[in-house]
This record gives C-alpha cells, structure tokens and sequence, in this order.
C-alpha cells in the first residue's frame, strides 16, 4: 500500500510569509502527527490529530497550526515565517486510536518538506 | 520533563559491531522506539521494546532496562549502508489511545571501509 506522502517536496519562502504543508498518511491510518526536524533541535513534535481532532501539541507558538480533513488528510500553516523556521517538517501516521498500544502502532513517516526562509 | 540523551557521532568499520547508547527520563512510558534516518530521507522503523530485554532482528538488536531508563542499539557485522542517523525515541501514552513521542537528538554513524 502507498506511504505518507508530503507536499510540497521542497519549498523556498521569504520572512513574514506563510506556508502550508500537506500530508497523507497511509490508507487506514487515522493518526498524523507532524514534527520539525532541524540540525540543531533533532525532531521535534508539533502536534497530533485524530479524527480531525487535535489531540497532542507540542511547545511551539501559536504561528504553527494544522488541522485533519474528514479522509484524514491534514495540513499545517506556518504563519509570519521567521529565519528559524526553515527546517526539514516530517509528518508520520500510525494506527494510535484505533488499536490498543503496541508495538504495532510505529510511525511510519512521510518524505518531509523541506521549507527554507530567506 | 522528559529528556533524551545519546552520542552525537560514533564511527566504526566495516564488518565491525557497534553500540549506540541511549538513555532517558520521561513519565508515561510505554515503550522505546529506535529509527533510522539516512541523509535526505525519512526516518525509518527499526525496533521496538517495552519490557527489559534484548530484541534481535538479523544484524539489528535492541536492548532495554526500564529501571535504568537506558536502551542501546547493536548493529553487527557492519554495512557501508548502515551509516545513517539513529534515533532513539520514548513514546507515552495520553489518555486512551493516544501516543506521544519523544526523539532524541540522534546518533551519526559513519562506517568506514
């Protein structure tokens, strides 16, 4: 079956301007959690969502938002970009919600966007 | 809090073992989870462990002691494709189903010929 899949790939944006990611997550999976990944913070979690809920969110300001569409598909908008946004944001989906906790509810992580602000 | 510890490099050679430690201090455990990362890609699963013990899957072992907060990942009969980042992560659970994950900064591994 298809992976997650993320767009854009790569994208080049100015300060001030906003940005929004898409993820689909594997058919079947409910769950998607969105991180941020840079060289010197490693990963780190923005938020969750399941059925369409925001169910986790990390320590990030309220410039960062997502939301999950009915098909569990979900965004995330960064809005006002900074220089320190730029970085590798990584989206993973799983089966948490719909089994009870295992070892089988792994993420299983998209590609990412990679989002540069100049 | 929770918090993450492992090296930020290592190296070692081809045909050689190695062992990437990680330890950590989190509430909620429910389990630790190690990826691989090659440059450029996505982070992919590797292994998994929630009770005290060693996990074996072909050249990749996995051990955890939950009363220590300390895991390693033991990579045998080292590849030049095993030079990658490995990333050691805790996940909590919240509320019902939910998870939570928590990475830690990654070990960079560099296997030389």
């Amino acid at each position: 079956k298809a992976g997650v899949t993320q767009t854009p790939r790569y994208l080049i944006k100015t300060r001030g301007q906003q940005v929004t990611l898409s993820c689909s997550p594997i058919s079947g999976h409910r769950s998607v959690s969105w991180y941020q990944q840079t060289p010197g913070q490693g990963l780190q979690f923005l938020f969750e969502y399941f059925s369409e809920t925001q169910r986790n969110k990390g320590n990030f300001p309220g410039r960062f938002s997502g939301r999950q569409f009915s098909n569990s598909r979900s965004e995330m908008n960064v809005s006002t970009l900074e220089l320190g946004d730029s970085a590798l944001y990584l989206c993973a989906s799983s089966l948490a919600g719909q089994v009870p906790s295992s070892g089988a509810n792994v993420l299983t992580f998209g590609a990412g966007s990679r989002l540069t602000v100049l | 809090g929770q918090n993450i510890d492992q090296p930020t490099e290592m190296t070692a050679t081809e045909g050689a073992i190695v062992q990437i430690n990680c330890t950590y201090q989190t509430s909620g455990f429910n389990g630790l989870f190690w990826y691989q990362q090659h440059a450029g890609e996505a982070p992919t699963f590797l292994s998994y462990n929630v009770l005290d013990g060693l996990e074996e899957k072909g050249r990749f072992s996995s051990f955890l002691s939950r009363s220590k907060g300390y895991s390693y990942l033991l990579l045998k009969e080292l590849q030049m494709k095993d030079s990658a980042s490995y990333l050691c992560a805790v996940r909590a659970l919240t509320g019902s189903y939910g998870q939570n994950f928590v990475f830690g900064p990654g070990t960079r591994l560099s296997v030389l010929p």
